[in-house]
């Protein structure tokens, strides 16, 4: 079945230790987004990619950086992770950028800092 | 302003009656997309169903309907037979024509009581 994968689905990371999350999907999607979901909230966009092109969010912090390698994988690096930074992390993807177009979303990373 | 208002933050339910989960917009776009997702405690969104802006017809997607009253800038979520595994933060969401953000509302948490 076509799908948003992420690896791993749990992470455990030491205050200011470089982490990746991964996230791959077969559905052949343009567009890759990174989401934060902290607890009991709605989740937030960090930044897209649309193809290639990387759109960053005003006000995602400059510790969280994407790389996307191709049309498949879209990687989150979190330079420097902060208590702060705890959190669901949810990829998605979507067709391209209409109004209609719907997103579909991995099963999450919970990352935790210690 | 808030864009998409969700004012109940959790809700019981009998098993097996129908729910109706609030959800209030705000666009002056006239292009937009409206989807409500499910979010278990898992952490998975997945995605229930979609209205467009332009449709004539309330959307259905089995268990699911959208009450979509177009006038009044609503999109409630119907669940018809809820069942335990119901039980579930739900997201309603929109997405512009003039932007590629899917801004989320705060949330409804169901709870199906057996």
């Amino acid at each position: 079945d076509a799908m948003v994968i992420q690896n791993p689905r749990y992470q455990v990371t030491q205050f200011g230790k470089p982490v990746t999350l991964s996230c791959s999907q077969t559905l052949n999607h343009n567009v890759m987004y990174w989401y934060q979901q902290k607890s009991s909230q709605a989740p937030k966009l960090l930044f897209h990619y649309y193809d290639k092109d990387f759109n960053n969010e005003a006000d995602t912090p400059d510790n969280f950086q994407s790389r996307r390698p191709n049309t498949s994988f879209c990687f989150l690096d979190i330079r420097s992770p902060g208590l702060g930074d705890a959190a669901m992390y949810l990829c998605a993807t979507s067709p391209s950028q209409g109004a209609q177009e719907t997103q579909y979303f991995g099963p999450g990373t919970r990352l935790l800092v210690l | 302003a808030q864009k998409i208002t969700q004012t109940q933050p959790g809700m019981f339910v009998q098993e097996k009656e129908a729910v109706t989960l609030d959800c209030t917009y705000d666009t002056s776009d006239p292009s937009y997309g409206l989807f409500w997702y499910k979010q278990p405690s898992s952490g998975e969104m997945i995605f229930l169903i979609y209205q467009g802006s332009y449709d004539q017809q309330n959307a259905t997607e089995g268990r699911y309907s959208l009450n979509f009253q177009k006038a009044r800038k609503s999109a409630n979520l119907v669940i018809s037979a809820s069942q335990l595994g119901d039980s579930a933060m739900y997201f309603c969401a929109m997405r512009e024509k003039a932007g590629n953000m899917l801004t989320f509302g705060g949330g409804t948490r169901l709870m199906v009581k057996p």
